[in-house]
């Protein structure tokens, strides 16, 4: 079925580096992509969005690139701090609600 | 605080038994979602309701049922518990973005532990 997953479970960065992201979606008539953060004890928060006709999205020193010729999002966030340190979600619009991927748990070290 | 309320924060129950969410919208929203998140399912959609009226299922048990009463306040039945249910369960209300998108924002969650 459908089905919105993500490459790596976790990824360890240094501190000052930048780190990315990556998510697979196969629902290729999505209208859009979300990024969300959560943290330990926390519901998810919103980062980025991303319509399904755009390539790219700048927020805060975080990125959002949509390949939609492979189905792919990645998230990139640029020179990581500590409180990076969290699980980030990619979800993609399903109808009403959002499909939610796994998660990809980053670690921020100094 | 992302304006989204959810009572309680921790609740341990028993088998068998029955227990109720409690969620509160941000002001504005109309629409609630609910969320389920165990450790080896992510984070799974359940049911939602705009404005009173249920909208859309996910993967909502015959064991739950949800409502969304007239002050949009919504309530999450769980009801002949298995230790499986045991998870956070997430509300969440929903916002346009200025880019259409329907952005979610989520409560802190309540974490049900069934033993």
């Amino acid at each position: 079925g459908e089905s919105v997953g993500l490459h790596l479970p976790t990824l360890s960065v240094q501190e000052g580096d930048n780190s990315i992201i990556n998510c697979a979606y196969s629902n290729s008539a999505s209208d859009y992509f979300i990024w969300y953060k959560q943290e330990s004890g926390k519901g998810p928060q919103f980062i980025i969005d991303i319509r399904s006709n755009m390539d790219k999205r700048q927020g805060q020193r975080v990125t959002v690139l949509l390949n939609k010729t492979v189905k792919h999002l990645s998230l990139q966030i640029a020179a990581t701090q500590p409180g990076d340190s969290a699980v980030y979600f990619c979800a993609e619009s399903g109808g009403y609600a959002l499909n939610f991927g796994k998660g990809t748990s980053l670690l921020v070290t100094p | 605080d992302s304006g989204v309320t959810q009572t309680p924060k921790h609740l341990i129950t028993a088998t068998g038994q029955r227990v109720t969410l409690r969620c509160s919208p941000r002001s504005g929203d109309l629409s609630v979602y609910w969320y389920q998140q165990s450790l080896d399912q992510g984070l799974q959609f359940l049911i939602q309701y705009y404005n009173g009226e249920e909208r859309a299922k996910g993967n909502i048990l015959e064991r739950f049922s949800a409502q969304q009463f007239p002050d949009l306040h919504s309530e999450l039945n769980l009801s002949s518990l298995e230790l499986g249910d045991s998870a956070l369960y997430f509300c969440a209300s929903s916002v346009a973005t200025h880019s259409g998108a329907n952005v979610l924002t989520f409560g802190a969650g309540s974490r049900l532990t069934v033993l």
